[in-house]
């Protein structure tokens, strides 16, 4: 397996535009992770899946961002309208946490600079 | 809910000599324990877990990690630090939650420096 794939790897916006980060989970991985990593905040879990459907998401900052999760192997992070303060690294990451696994596997991240 | 810290924002350490980076952890019921490791530029990568058994846990690149239920601790070691073992280091958590499903909770990383 590739591993967790995401894309872009790097995405340079101008504030104000919509932006859309992909995710491909690890095939067989029923949950899906997204986080956000920042020097100041560290990683932060924005959201999460299990089956495709969100279950939590309080950790979306704002109404600016969404996420949805339409297959088992797709997810996307969108951000609408972007802010500068939105520049950071995102990654998503997924598992299969039953039996001995446990583990979460993530993908290289996104770097989002907002300017 | 459960939660980690990492109380050391760096460790420096010389080559050859032994490494810690420590990890505490706050849970309810049987914890499940990572050890992840970030490179510049670089997603978080596995290192090692703990779920049950030995309290000795083996991993990657040499790192083991050693999981203290008394003191809530979930140190982890080398014996022998490498340069290239310069990097950030994630201590994280898995949390169960009342639906049924889990996250991960990750303490704020803590980055090794080997001095050669």
């Amino acid at each position: 397996d590739a591993g967790v794939i995401q894309s872009p790897r790097h995405e340079v916006t101008e504030m104000g535009q919509e932006v859309t980060l992909r995710c491909k989970p690890i095939s067989g991985h029923n949950s899906l992770f997204w986080y956000r990593q920042t020097m100041m905040r560290g990683l932060e879990l924005l959201i999460y899946f299990n089956n495709n459907v969100p279950i939590d998401d309080s950790g979306m900052p704002e109404d600016r961002f969404s996420a949805k999760m339409p297959n088992a192997s797709f997810s996307t992070l969108k951000i609408q309208p972007s802010e500068p303060r939105d520049s950071a690294v995102y990654f998503c990451a997924s598992s299969y946490p039953y039996g001995g696994s446990a583990e979460a596997f993530f993908g290289q991240g996104t770097r989002l600079t907002v300017v | 809910a459960q939660s980690v810290a990492q109380p050391e924002d760096q460790v420096n350490v010389a080559e050859g000599n032994p490494l810690t980076v420590k990890c505490t952890y706050s849970v309810s019921g049987n914890p499940y324990l990572f050890w992840y490791v970030q490179y510049p530029n670089r997603g978080l990568q596995f290192l090692l877990k703990y779920i049950t058994g030995d309290n000795l846990v083996k991993g990657s690149y040499g790192f083991e990690a050693e999981f203290n239920k008394s003191q809530t601790s979930f140190h982890l070691k080398k014996p022998s630090a490498l340069v290239s073992d310069s990097a950030l280091y994630f201590c994280a958590v898995r949390d169960s939650t009342t639906s049924g499903t889990y996250k991960y909770i990750f303490g704020t990383g803590t980055r090794l420096k080997v001095l050669a």
